[in-house]
C-alpha cells in the first residue's frame, strides 16, 4: 500500500520569509499529488497539484516540487502571509478510483 | 453554488445509539467519499462511491454503512455508536475517473458518549 509522511508536524515563519513544507511517500507508483490547506473548523481547500510525468508546477505564489526518485514533495509558499497559517496536508494517489492518501499534516504559523 | 455541504455541523450521541451524516453537492461530480480526521492525523478514507447506486469499502470502514441512491447524495449511517468513532467526518466529491482534485465539505463534529 502506499503511506505519506510529513517531516515536520509544525513550522513557524516570519510574515515575508518563503516556507517550505515537506512530505513522504512510499509507493513508487503512484501517479498524483496534491496539497491542501485546512484552517481551523474548515474542510481542506485546494492549493495545487501534480502528476507524475512533472517535477514543478507553479501557481500564485505556491510551488510544489517532485522528485521522484527519492520519492519526495514538497510546497514552497513565498512571501509568507498570516492568512496562510493553517494545517498543510499533502495527499498522494497511488491510483484506482482516484483515492488519495493523506498525511498527518504541517501547522504553520506565520508571525509578524 | 453551495459545492459539498454537510448535515449536521455537530452531533452528540449516547453508546449504542444511531445516526446519519448527509453530504450533498449540487457539481454534478460522479465520485463522492467519506474521510474521518482525529487529532494530529490525514483523513482516513471510509467508504466511497463512483456513481449512484454504487458503494466501496475505504481504509477505515468498520462500524460505517454507506448509500447512494442519488448522485448528489451520500448517506454515512452508523448504527451502534461507539466513543472510538468521535471525530470529525468530512465528505468530499470529484469529478470523474480523469479528475483527482476533491472537493470538501466543512464537516461534521461527532461526540460519542
Amino acid at each position: 500500500g502506499e503511506s505519506v509522511g510529513l517531516h515536520l508536524p509544525t513550522l513557524s515563519v516570519q510574515e515575508g520569509d518563503n516556507s517550505i513544507i515537506n512530505c513522504a511517500y512510499s509507493n513508487s507508483a503512484s501517479d498524483y499529488f496534491i496539497w491542501y490547506k485546512q484552517e481551523s473548523g474548515k474542510g481542506p481547500q485546494f492549493i495545487i497539484d501534480i502528476r507524475s510525468n512533472m517535477d514543478k508546477r507553479q501557481g500564485q505564489r505556491v510551488t510544489v516540487l517532485l522528485n521522484k526518485t527519492v520519492k519526495h514533495l514538497s510546497l514552497q509558499i513565498a512571501a509568507t502571509q498570516p492568512g496562510d497559517s493553517a494545517v498543510y496536508f499533502c495527499a498522494v494517489s497511488p491510483g484506482g478510483y482516484n483515492k488519495l492518501i493523506f498525511g498527518a499534516g504541517t501547522r504553520l504559523a506565520v508571525h509578524p | 453554488n453551495a459545492g459539498v455541504t454537510q448535515t449536521p455541523k455537530f452531533r452528540v450521541l449516547k453508546t449504542g445509539q444511531s445516526m446519519t451524516l448527509l453530504c450533498a453537492q449540487d457539481m454534478n461530480h460522479e465520485y463522492m467519499y467519506w474521510y474521518r480526521q482525529d487529532p494530529g492525523m490525514g483523513l482516513r478514507l471510509i467508504h466511497y462511491s463512483v456513481g449512484e447506486g454504487t458503494t466501496a469499502k475505504g481504509e477505515v470502514p468498520d462500524g460505517y454503512n454507506v448509500s447512494r441512491l442519488k448522485k448528489q447524495n451520500f448517506l454515512l449511517g452508523l448504527e451502534s455508536a461507539a466513543p472510538s468513532q468521535t471525530s470529525v467526518y468530512f465528505c468530499a466529491s470529484s469529478l470523474n475517473s480523469e479528475s483527482y482534485e476533491q472537493y470538501f465539505g466543512p464537516g461534521t463534529r461527532l461526540t460519542v458518549t
